[in-house]
């Protein structure tokens, strides 16, 4: 596709409900990552994949929170147990994945509510 | 842990006039730095970037200033124009290698009045 995209674009869930995001990042990026943004608060990385490379948890918030990525595309971020601090926008990033610099091209994001 | 600060949470300047964002950072192990913009239901889209061995960075209508020994950068946006409108996120990264996760700031939102 042209861009990354994302999916669904809003979500409301209750409180204790699993929930899965989904990505697709831009054809033929071989690095994908995914951040949230909370009310008033910046972009906060949580996962990162590299082609078929174990990913970079390190910034996952709890073991309630996972992510996979099949066949090096399509991203699923996995939050069980949803919690009202949960609440926020996920947003999915990809990049070229070759070594250097690069930019990282955003989805539009979902938005995620908890009550 | 806050490693990348922008403490003006909003901005309003006049079409035509010069905007300037300012960001500063805590972690000297910073040596990418990014801006990206993003409006309402939108995701961030990049606008522009600076390496820690330059100290500007020119693109069209915007410049980024890097100022290491302060651990301060700024986005001037000149002329500015009423599609400027938007939230402007800093962002860094550690390491010259393909893949680390960018920090972020937590945005300025910038209104151009016409």
């Amino acid at each position: 596709g042209a861009g990354v995209s994302q999916s669904p674009s809003n979500k409301v869930t209750e409180k204790g409900k699993d929930v899965e995001l989904r990505c697709d990042p831009i054809s033929g990026h071989t690095a994908l990552y995914w951040y949230r943004q909370s009310l008033g608060q910046g972009l906060e990385f949580l996962i990162y994949f590299q082609g078929n490379s174990a990913p970079d948890k390190s910034g996952l918030p709890s073991d309630r929170f996972s992510a996979e990525r099949t066949g090096g595309s399509v991203s699923t971020l996995t939050i069980q147990r949803t919690q009202q601090e949960d609440s926020a926008v996920y947003l999915c990033a990809s990049s070229l994945g070759l070594a250097g610099r690069e930019t990282q091209y955003f989805g539009p994001g979902t938005r995620l509510l908890v009550l | 842990d806050q490693q990348v600060k922008q403490n003006s949470p909003s901005l309003s300047v006049q079409e035509g006039r010069i905007s300037i964002l300012n960001c500063d950072y805590t972690n000297s192990m910073f040596d990418y730095f990014l801006w990206y913009k993003k409006y309402p239901a939108e995701g961030p889209t990049f606008l522009i970037s600076i390496s820690s061995i330059k100290d500007k960075n020119e693109d069209g209508r915007f410049t980024v200033f890097l100022n290491k020994s302060a651990k301060h950068l700024s986005l001037h946006i000149v002329p500015s124009q009423p599609g400027d409108s938007a939230v402007y996120f800093c962002a860094a990264r550690e390491g010259d290698i393909s893949g680390y996760a960018l920090n972020f700031g937590k945005g300025t939102s910038l209104l151009v009045t016409p």
